[in-house]
């Protein structure tokens, strides 16, 4: 079945920083790769997701990357900001497990003020 | 309703009894999954049911756990004889089909405690 890495499992930045959190897959049948945000006691929330016929997708602050050779992706955030302080996951489905996402282990986020 | 609702938000119930979970999903969405997260740990996948296709009950942990739904609306999930390691928040989500891309919206979760 597929696997999902994550890394790293925590990263600590100072408001306006950059945050980069990267994710491995082994399934080369994947297709879809969504990332969600948790804060504490939260339920996960899906914040942007790509398909694999693109390589790169943006939403304002937020971008994600994929590289389907290598078998990775990875969220890019910038200009961080103390709200986004939370767990992020990524997930990957596709393939004959479409209604399957396959969670990595997730990155706890802490932006300093 | 505006979101998937999923009761009880808490239950704690002692080792061996046998709990069941519930999940609204959002209306109109014919696939439903139950994942379940242990403290700190990503989401494991449990089980998903698209439609009146046979569920895909891959991802249940062992014969204890099992789950129905009826028709496109309300599931229930049961853990019979609980155990502590069965202690986790388990997570209802719900999306409009099961292409890829469909965007899978999560419930706030169950918190179960076996003591």
């Amino acid at each position: 079945g597929e696997n999902v890495e994550q890394h790293p499992s925590t990263l600590s930045v100072q408001e306006g920083d950059s945050a980069v959190i990267k994710c491995t897959y082994s399934d080369s049948a994947s297709n879809y790769f969504p990332w969600y945000k948790q804060e504490l006691g939260k339920r996960p929330q899906l914040i942007i997701d790509i398909r694999s016929n693109v390589g790169e997708k943006k939403d304002q602050r937020i971008a994600v990357t994929l590289n389907k050779t290598a078998k990775h992706f990875s969220l890019h955030i910038t200009e961080t900001q103390p709200e986004d302080s939370a767990v992020y996951f990524c997930a990957a489905a596709g393939g004959t497990r479409y209604g399957k996402l396959t969670f990595g282990q997730g990155t706890i986020l802490t932006v300093h003020p | 309703g505006a979101g998937v609702s999923q009761s009880p938000s808490n239950k704690v119930t002692e080792k061996g009894k046998d709990v069941e979970l519930r999940c609204d999903p959002i209306s109109g969405h014919t696939a439903l999954y139950w994942y379940r997260q242990r403290l700190g740990q990503g989401l494991e996948f449990l089980i998903y049911f698209q439609g009146n296709s046979a569920p895909d009950k891959s991802g249940l942990p062992s014969d204890r756990f099992s789950a129905e739904r009826t028709g496109e609306s309300v599931s229930t999930l049961t853990i019979q004889r609980t155990q502590q390691e069965d202690s986790a928040v388990y997570l209802c989500a719900s999306s409009l089909a099961t292409g890829v891309g469909n965007t899978i919206y999560f419930g706030e979760g169950s918190w179960l405690t076996v003591v």
